[in-house]
């Protein structure tokens, strides 16, 4: 079956950094998204990560590695806006997106 | 830009009767539409998946007859919830892709249905 794995919860402190981590398995690879969700509110795209290594987009970077068949998605000088879910979806290889659970990020001041 | 609008943000209905969801794409064509559900603390589950002029694609356990999908024009899906129960109650989400951006969705604010 297909399967994605995320925390569901951490916890971090503002102006700190924090990972987040992901690991998949799905029927085929058409690359790997990142999306934040505020709560009551639909997801926001993040990245898109299709070939291996590190995109770097201000202060949030996301990383990938198929053989290993994970991600994660790193957050910089955190923000008290940056609490949030943050969800990790896989597109198979029907280009369908697989969903994570989400990972709830609460941040303390 | 790629917006896509919903409409209502937030209805309440009794038990028996149906709702009707819209979900529109503002400044592009929208070859595909999927209709998402959210139930709370859990992640998107993809209820259908349509295409304009063509018979919407349900996920398996999705009861068809309960949730009417129309995708009637290019920037125009609605999702109607039939004889609506309580255990219907969700954030149902849409989103949709240009034609010419496979890979990435575009998400509707999403639409809060309480049946009462």
């Amino acid at each position: 079956g297909q399967n994605i794995d995320q925390p569901t919860e951490m916890t971090a402190t503002e102006g700190a950094i924090v990972q987040i981590n992901c690991t998949y398995q799905t029927s085929g690879f058409n690359g790997l998204f990142w999306y934040q969700q505020h709560a009551g509110e639909a997801p926001t795209f993040l990245s898109y990560n299709v070939l291996d290594g590190l995109e770097e987009k201000g202060r949030f970077s996301s990383f990938l590695s198929r053989s290993k068949g994970y991600s994660y998605l790193l957050l910089k000088e955190l923000q008290m806006k940056d609490s949030a879910s943050y969800l990790c979806a896989v597109m198979d290889s029907n280009y369908q997106l697989i969903w994570g659970a989400g990972t709830k990020l609460i941040i303390k001041p | 830009g790629a917006v896509v609008s919903q409409h209502p943000s937030r209805v309440i209905c009794k038990s028996g009767t149906s709702v009707k969801i819209e979900c529109r794409s503002l400044d592009f064509q929208a070859t595909t539409m999927f209709w998402y559900r959210q139930f709370p603390k859990q992640s998107l589950m993809l209820m259908a998946t349509s295409n304009e002029g063509s018979k919407a694609t349900y996920e398996q356990g999705v009861e068809k007859d309960k949730f009417l999908i129309n995708h009637a024009s290019l920037t125009l899906s609605t999702l109607t919830v039939t004889s609506a129960h309580p255990e219907d109650s969700s954030f149902y989400i849409c989103s949709a892709r240009k034609g010419t951006d496979f890979y990435e969705q575009y998400f509707g604010p999403g639409t809060r249905l309480t049946v009462t």
